[in-house]
């Protein structure tokens, strides 16, 4: 069964601390992986996809990374405008629906 | 580019009505896919339109329907509604059905008492 699973479900970092958020996927085929990022009471606002193993992309103070398994979203140096719900999709070769994760909360705290 | 449009915004609603929600793509694009995000659900699929003929569906009881129209715009409808379906209802549309990037629009809150 196709599947992703985003962790951690929360991550709380000082303004400066450099992490990664991870999204782990199941799927027969990718087409594409999909992150977003989604302020309380808005729609998800499209960041990066990636389409193969190995590609990674660049925005700001985010870059995210792809392998066969799984895709990291790295945040350098966050600020306290940085901190949203971080949502992960992937869309199958056989399918045209995605398919989402939970989200990550990520807070900067100043 | 102008970009995704849901009307209303915001919807209060009693339980056992019906509601219709709008949804207009960005210009050009003919796919449209309609979402429920609930806190403890996250984003749950309803269902996909394109060029008029609905695609994809996701499970969700009938109660739950929709439609596009020959210029893209697409609205759902929900009727007999439930306490249950009080949540933030999403559109995004995007050029193709295929690989092309979701753009979402942001959203209509309904609340159901």
């Amino acid at each position: 069964e196709d599947q992703v699973t985003q962790s951690p479900e929360a991550l709380r970092l000082q303004e400066g601390e450099s992490s990664s958020l991870n999204c782990s996927y199941t799927v027969s085929g990718l087409r594409g992986l999909f992150w977003y990022r989604q302020d309380p009471g808005k729609g998800p606002e499209f960041l990066f996809t990636l389409y193969s193993a190995g590609e990674e992309k660049e925005k700001e103070r985010l870059k995210a990374t792809l392998t066969k398994k799984e895709s990291f979203l790295h945040i350098t140096a966050p600020k306290p405008e940085d901190s949203a719900t971080y949502l992960c999709a992937v869309q199958a070769d056989s399918n045209y629906q995605l398919i989402w994760g939970a989200g990550t909360k990520l807070i900067i705290k100043p | 580019k102008a970009g995704v449009t849901q009307t209303p915004r915001y919807l209060i609603k009693t339980r056992g009505q019906q509601v219709t929600l709008s949804c207009s793509p960005i210009s050009g694009h003919r796919s449209v896919s309609w979402y429920q995000q609930t806190p403890g659900q996250g984003l749950q699929f309803l269902f996909e339109y394109f060029s008029e003929t609905q695609r994809n569906k996701g499970n969700f009881p009938g109660r739950f329907s929709g439609r596009q129209f020959s210029n893209s715009r697409s609205e759902m409808n929900v009727s007999t509604l439930e306490l249950g379906d009080s949540a933030l209802y999403l559109c995004a549309s995007s050029s193709t059905t295929r690989t092309d990037t979701q753009y979402f629009g942001p959203g209509t809150r309904l609340t159901v008492l």
